[in-house]
């Protein structure tokens, strides 16, 4: 079975731009997480989507948001770049939502760096 | 809101000894997760609790959960290299979103 893929792997922008990020969970999973993983930060929780919906959401601003495809495929977007917004983001898939006694799969991640 | 800390932030241990990670939550969990996230990689499951006192065995790793289902721990016996990585608790808040812990880096000199 294939893992989690995130496309692209490495991202360069600019200040102001924005970029879409892509995520396509294990066959059969529903529920796909998004997190953001910096040095000082650790693993912070962007959001989920479950069969379309988004379940829940971090604490981000209104410039990060997603999406969830029919086929469970999730993108994210981040409009106005700011150089903070460098970072690895992670998706995650599970068969149920995050929460409910099942285990996580993660994608290896995109790199972005804003400069 | 609910936070999950866990201690130490950082252990260099010499190859062959013992390690310990704490995970502390502010509010009871139903359940808790544990990954390990190798350099460069990104974080795998290794093991879910969900009962009060649970303790689990992975050959040399030894995962607990607290009577009060609220801290967990994960021991590693006579460390290997192959073991360096941070090593992440997560737990679900509210019945909602799966809260990571700030995790374990650890490193292991052989």
């Amino acid at each position: 079975k294939a893992g989690v893929t995130q496309t692209p792997r490495y991202l360069i922008k600019t200040r102001g731009q924005q970029v879409t990020l892509s995520c396509s969970p294990i066959s059969g999973h529903r529920s796909v997480s998004w997190y953001q993983q910096t040095p000082g930060q650790g693993l912070q929780f962007l959001f989920e989507y479950f069969s379309e919906t988004q379940r829940n959401k971090g604490n981000f601003p209104g410039r990060f948001s997603g999406r969830q495809f029919s086929n469970s495929r999730s993108e994210m977007n981040v409009s106005t770049l700011e150089l903070g917004d460098s970072a690895l983001y992670l998706c995650a898939s599970s068969y149920l939502p995050g929460d409910r006694y099942n285990e996580q799969f993660f994608g290896p991640g995109t790199r972005l760096t804003v400069l | 809101g609910q936070q999950v800390m866990q201690i130490p932030q950082y252990q260099h241990v010499q190859e062959g000894e013992d390690f310990t990670t704490y995970c502390n939550s502010s509010t009871t969990l139903s359940n808790i997760q544990w990954y390990k996230q190798r350099p460069g990689g990104h974080p795998v499951f290794l093991i879910q609790l969900v009962k009060s006192g649970e303790v689990k065995k992975q050959k040399r790793l030894t995962f607990q959960f607290g009577e009060a289902k609220k801290n967990s721990s994960l021991h590693i016996t006579a460390t290997q290299t192959t073991d360096v990585g941070t090593y992440f608790c997560a737990g679900p808040r509210n019945t909602d979103k799966l809260i990571f812990g700030t995790g374990t880096r650890l490193q292991v000199f052989p």
